[in-house]
C-alpha cells in the first residue's frame, strides 16, 4: 500500500532561517514521485518541488531543496532564508501509476 | 488563459439531495482528477481520468460518480448526499508530473 507519512502537525521558524519538514514515505513501486505542495490559509494548492525516484540529484527550486533518501524512503522539504509569506500548510505528496497520495500536513509559522 | 476552473465555490446540500460538481480547464492536459479535504487533512482521491472516456476509481470514490465526455470538463456526481461527505472538494489538471489545481468548492451536507 501507499502511504505518506509527515510526523509534523505545527513547525515554527525565525525569519530568515532554514527550516526542513519531515516526509516518510511507503511504496513497493520502483518508479515513483515525490511532490511538496504549499497551501496558505486562502486555500489554493500551490505546486513547489517535484523528485523522481530515479532522480539520482536532489531537486532543487529557488529556496525550496528536497532532500531525497531513497534508501530511507524519505523526501524531506527544505526551505531556506524563511520569508514572512512561507507560513502555510505544507503537504507532501506520492504519485503512484496515475494516482497520488497526500500527507496530512505540516503547518509552518514563520517568526519576525 | 483560464487553468482549472471550479463551480460552484459553495454550496450546502441537505441530506439526500444531489449535486453534480463542476470542473473545466483549458490547457488540453490529458490527466484529470477529483480530490477531498477534510478538516486538518490532506488530500484524498476520489476519482480521476486518464483521457476523454477513460476513468478510474481512487482511494475514496464511494458515493460519488463522474464522467469525461470531453478532455475539457470532468463533472464529480454526488448521489444521496451524506453528512460524511462535508469536505472541500479540489479538481487537478497534470500536465507530466506537474498537477495544476482549481480553486476548490467547500462543500456542507446537513
Amino acid at each position: 500500500a501507499q502511504k505518506i507519512t509527515q510526523t509534523q502537525p505545527g513547525m515554527f521558524v525565525q525569519e530568515k532561517e532554514a527550516v526542513t519538514l519531515d516526509c516518510t514515505y511507503d511504496t513497493s513501486d520502483q518508479s515513483y514521485g515525490l511532490f511538496w505542495y504549499k497551501q496558505p490559509s486562502s486555500g489554493e494548492m500551490i505546486f513547489l518541488i517535484y523528485q523522481g525516484s530515479y532522480d539520482e540529484q536532489n531537486a532543487t527550486e529557488g529556496r525550496y531543496s528536497l532532500n531525497f533518501q531513497k534508501a530511507r524512503k524519505s523526501a524531506n522539504l527544505v526551505i531556506s532564508a524563511s520569508q514572512l509569506g512561507d507560513s502555510a500548510m505544507y503537504f507532501c505528496a506520492m504519485r503512484g501509476g496515475n494516482q497520488f497520495y497526500f500527507g496530512t500536513g505540516t503547518s509552518l509559522t514563520v517568526i519576525p | 488563459n483560464a487553468g482549472v476552473t471550479q463551480t460552484p465555490k459553495f454550496r450546502i446540500l441537505k441530506i439526500g439531495q444531489s449535486m453534480t460538481l463542476q470542473c473545466t480547464q483549458d490547457m488540453n492536459h490529458n490527466y484529470m482528477y477529483w480530490y477531498r479535504q477534510d478538516p486538518g487533512m490532506g488530500l484524498k482521491l476520489i476519482y480521476y481520468s486518464v483521457g476523454a472516456g477513460i476513468t478510474d476509481k481512487g482511494e475514496v470514490p464511494n458515493g460519488y460518480n463522474v464522467s469525461r465526455s470531453t478532455t475539457e470538463d470532468f463533472p464529480l456526481r454526488l448521489e444521496l448526499a451524506a453528512p460524511s461527505q462535508t469536505s472541500v472538494y479540489f479538481c487537478a489538471s497534470r500536465h507530466r508530473h506537474e498537477q495544476y489545481f482549481g480553486p476548490g468548492t467547500r462543500l456542507t451536507v446537513t
